[in-house]
């Protein structure tokens, strides 16, 4: 079975500054691995995912995450954080041939102007 | 584009009533999930549906069933709804074969229970 750890609930940056939201995870198998986001009311948007291709994966609005297995981390990066990136963001992981998704507890950012 | 629907975005229900949310996706996916979103503990899988008139329970079960008469459509029901419901739930899709695949969020459906 797998799980998630987001270090950080909470982050808050000002506007044009980076952003690093932390993800952990553990897994059996070589899992799969995405990041969400969802605005105030709204569903979960798919930002990136990594599927055991290139470990540096780029995603939309600017986020990249890379994969690293010695760390079982994939953490989430932005270099420059803008109003609208404010939201909570989801790190997911899936292993192979199980439906079950495993949710990290999320991150909410702020993103001061 | 991509859509999963839920088509009752704000309810407001009365204890012991019988709720229903509904959910369609035009992906022709096979697997449709509800979740329940609540501060501080997640999204926390209440049903999953593989295929057609097949379902499995998830990690919150109780309080809950779940039809999938058609593969586009999947009902999340309330049998007798309590205060302890009041939730955000969210419907998903995602295709057959699961490793990589992206799961597809609807927009939620924000229910109270009074």
């Amino acid at each position: 079975a797998q799980s998630v750890t987001q270090l950080d609930s909470h982050v808050s940056v000002s506007e044009g500054t980076p952003v690093l939201l932390r993800c952990n995870y553990s897994s059996s198998y070589s899992p799969s691995l995405f990041w969400y986001v969802q605005h105030p009311n709204k569903g979960l948007q798919l930002l990136l995912k990594y599927t055991s291709a290139a470990t540096l994966v780029k995603g939309i609005n600017g986020f990249e995450a890379e994969f690293k297995k010695s760390e079982t981390s994939f953490h989430l990066t932005k270099p420059s954080a803008h109003m609208s990136d404010a939201a909570e963001y989801f790190c997911v992981v899936s292993d192979p041939g199980d439906y079950k998704l495993s949710f990290g507890a999320g991150t909410t950012v702020t993103v001061r102007a | 584009d991509v859509k999963v629907t839920q088509s009752s975005r704000y309810l407001v229900k009365r204890t012991g009533e019988k709720v229903f949310l509904e959910c369609v996706q035009d992906m022709d996916h096979e697997n449709m999930f509800w979740y329940r979103q609540d501060p501080g503990l997640g999204l926390r899988l209440i049903y999953f549906s593989y295929d057609v008139k097949m379902k499995e329970k998830g990690d919150i079960p109780e309080g809950y069933s779940v039809s999938r008469e058609k593969k586009e459509r999947f009902s999340l029901i309330l049998e007798s709804a309590s205060t302890n419901q009041t939730s955000m739930y969210l419907c998903a899709s995602r295709p057959r074969d699961l490793s990589g695949n992206t799961i597809y969020f609807g927009e939620g459906s924000w229910l109270t229970v009074v």
